[in-house]
């Protein structure tokens, strides 16, 4: 069975800190595919990244950064320089790539990240 | 613009009640899915589709039923067989035909609340 887990329920930060959210997988496949989604107040959750099982290559996208790695099976995110705009509920999710789960993605229970000015 | 609607916003229903909830997407995509979550939980799959006239069912289906008769539209009717239906319902689409490997795109959501 495949399973997320999102150890760190809430965090709290002050603008301008860098903080990190972790990300910690179970899965028998050997292809799968692992993304992270933003969740703002309003509700709609925003696919922020995307990555296959066979790319270790860490991502960095403006002040975000993903670091993947396959041995601990983690796939964390950092917030550089953190905003208040980052506030909201971050979730992790793994996907297979196939078998009898079509379309099936597992969450992980979520990080709420409160960003104080 | 291209993306997914879901109506409406807010929902209030009385026990007893059958309610619909609207997912129309724009996008072309072959899949759609219906997520419920609950406060404090991610999020759990209640039927999925992956082309017309064709749907699944995902891990807590009870209570639920859905169709997709047409590719753009995939409703979810939350029927009074359904114990606890208080959450904020989430509908998703991806390009292909389901797979676990495509980038699920979300819906604004609709909050149900049971009176």
């Amino acid at each position: 069975a495949q399973k997320v887990t999102q150890a760190q329920t809430e965090i709290s930060v002050v603008e301008k800190e860098d903080v990190t959210l972790d990300c910690v997988y179970e899965t028998r496949d050997t292809t799968y595919y692992l993304f992270w989604y933003k969740q703002p107040p309003s509700g709609e959750l925003v696919f922020l990244i995307r990555r296959n099982s066979f790319d270790e290559q860490n991502e960095i996208s403006g002040r975000y950064s993903w670091n993947f790695q396959k041995s601990t099976s983690s796939f964390n995110f950092t917030i550089t320089a953190s905003q208040v705009v980052d506030s909201a509920v971050y979730f992790c999710a793994l996907g297979d790539a196939g078998g009898t789960s079509y379309g099936k993605l597992t969450f992980g229970q979520g990080t709420i990240l409160t960003v104080h000015p | 613009d291209g993306g997914i609607t879901q109506s409406p916003k807010y929902l209030f229903r009385k026990e007893g009640q059958n309610v619909t909830l609207s997912c129309e997407q724009n996008l072309n995509h072959d899949a759609m899915y219906w997520y419920r979550q609950d406060p404090g939980q991610g999020l759990r799959l209640i039927y999925y589709s992956q082309i017309v006239n064709d749907f699944q069912k995902g891990d807590i289906a009870e209570g639920y039923s859905v169709s997709r008769e047409k590719k753009e539209s995939f409703p979810l009717t939350v029927t009074s067989a359904q114990k606890n239906p208080t959450a904020f319902y989430l509908c998703a689409s991806s390009r292909g035909r389901g797979s676990g490997t495509d980038t699920q795109y979300f819906g604004p959501g609709t909050r149900l609340t049971v009176l």
